[in-house]
């Protein structure tokens, strides 16, 4: 069973830089499948940040591509994200999930709120 | 950037009732659209691909239709767990875009 869990600090500064890991198991990172990550504000609507394949090739959200990278570790099964300079419009919760196209596998979510 | 629009925001109907939700591409995206189902508190699950293929396990009272620009998701006989917000998402070309979403309740 494919599974996906989020980890990294939940309170991050102003003009900080936020990071996170999402950890998989069950599938290999090193496969077909394209890796993501989508963010919610509390009360809001999707919005998906950016995917990286396992070779490293990324895709971003051109209103975050300035600030944003999406990394991968095929050693440890995992894929990263960095967002940069994070004001409180950045106050999310934070998911990973895998998928070329669609998304058929998400984490269960990481709130991280920005906030001195 | 193509631009998906959901209609309605939110909506209330009555269990046992039939419901269909709008989803509309700004720009042709053939039938490159899923629809989410995020009930309150949880995470998004996908219940349809390719804008009309059913996930395994999703009941057949979903269903998808709509090709190029406009697109449905329809809930026959309306049932209290389906109380959620619906989210269509196109994959046509990166960036990945989604809809606003569309609440569902029950009256």
């Amino acid at each position: 069973q494919v599974q996906l869990q989020e980890s990294g600090p939940r309170l991050v500064k102003p003009a900080g830089t936020l990071s996170l890991t999402c950890t998989v198991s069950g599938a290999s990172i090193d496969g077909d499948n394209w890796w993501n990550w989508v963010r919610q504000p509390p009360g809001k609507g999707l919005e998906w940040i950016g995917e990286t394949s396992h070779s490293g090739s990324t895709n971003y959200n051109p209103s975050l591509r300035s600030r944003v990278t999406i990394s991968v570790d095929k050693s440890k099964n995992q894929f990263s994200l960095r967002l940069r300079s994070v004001s409180a419009a950045d106050t999310a919760v934070y998911y990973c999930a895998r998928g070329v196209d669609y998304l058929d596998y998400w984490g269960q979510g990481t709130l991280v709120t920005v906030s001195s | 950037d193509i631009q998906m629009t959901q209609s309605p925001s939110s909506l209330s109907a009555s269990v046992g009732d039939r419901v269909t939700l709008t989803c509309r591409a700004s720009q042709g995206i053939s039938d490159y659209l899923a629809w989410y189902q995020q009930t309150p508190g949880t995470v998004p699950k996908l219940l349809i691909y390719a804008a009309s293929t059913l996930m395994s396990k999703v009941p057949s009272r979903f269903s998808g239709s709509g090709s190029g620009t406009d697109f449905t998701l329809t809930i026959s006989n309306l049932q209290p767990e389906d109380v959620a917000t619906y989210y269509c998402q196109e994959y046509h070309s990166a960036p990945l875009n989604f809809g606003g979403g569309t609440k569902v309740e029950i009256k």
